[in-house]
């Protein structure tokens, strides 16, 4: 178990649909980090936020949307949704920017499958 | 922008050889390396990094080396064993610059036979 902590699990949807995705970083992790895992796709970066503030931006689609609370906490919105946005959606922590000794801790990810 | 590439997309190797998994870079400014292991349904965990003032780092079974001028870096798993099965991701990172994510390859699925 490496701490961080992703809901749901598993989500079924149709087309067109908004969903919520949650995240949970470890106990003192400022930054948080989503990746979007496709079949047979390697990991794809979104976006990464630190201390509540947006750092980096990935292949985020215009559709997606994330954001970090003062708890800490991320979500990451998705509306739209299509057939190809089915995927893994992984969120890893790490105390402060990835780099050495600041290694990023992937949750369990949520499955979402877009019918 | 920088581009992780990974070779080969799979391997596969009798229980007890040894398997190379090789990664270029594009920018020279990357100075961090990790390997991720992830296995089937489950989340990837680092098993070993490099960072670029080092050529070669090793952890039991497990090395990466570095070759800085030539900008590649490549994991090596010696006496494979069944429970190396996985897939592996490379990634890099240029520490302390404006980038403040990894990239990763495409991975490699390893598959260790009995």
């Amino acid at each position: 178990d490496s701490g961080v902590t992703q809901t749901p699990k598993h989500l079924i949807t149709a087309t067109g649909q908004r969903v919520t995705l949650r995240c949970s970083p470890r106990s003192g992790d400022l930054s948080v980090y989503w990746y979007q895992q496709s079949l047979d796709q390697g990991l794809q970066f979104l976006i990464q936020y630190y201390n509540g503030e947006e750092r980096a931006k990935g292949n985020i689609l215009e559709r997606f949307s994330a954001q970090q609370f003062p708890d800490l906490h991320s979500e990451l919105n998705l509306s739209s949704l299509e057939l190809g946005d089915s995927a893994l959606y992984f969120c890893a922590s790490s105390v402060g920017l990835a780099g050495v000794g600041h290694e990023q801790f992937f949750g369990p990810g949520t499955r979402l499958t877009v019918l | 922008g920088e581009n992780v590439e990974q070779h080969p997309s799979t391997l596969s190797v009798q229980e007890g050889d040894s398997a190379v998994i090789k990664c270029t870079y594009s920018d020279s400014a990357s100075n961090y390396f990790p390997w991720y292991k992830q296995e089937l349904g489950k989340r990837p965990q680092l098993i070993i990094d490099i960072r670029s003032n080092v050529g070669e780092k090793k952890d039991q079974r497990i090395a990466v080396t570095l070759n800085k001028t030539a900008k590649h870096f490549s994991l090596h798993i010696t006496e494979t064993q069944p429970e190396d099965s996985a897939v592996y991701f490379c990634a890099d990172l240029n520490y302390g610059g404006s980038q403040g994510n990894l990239i990763f390859g495409k991975g490699t699925k390893l598959s260790v036979k009995p």
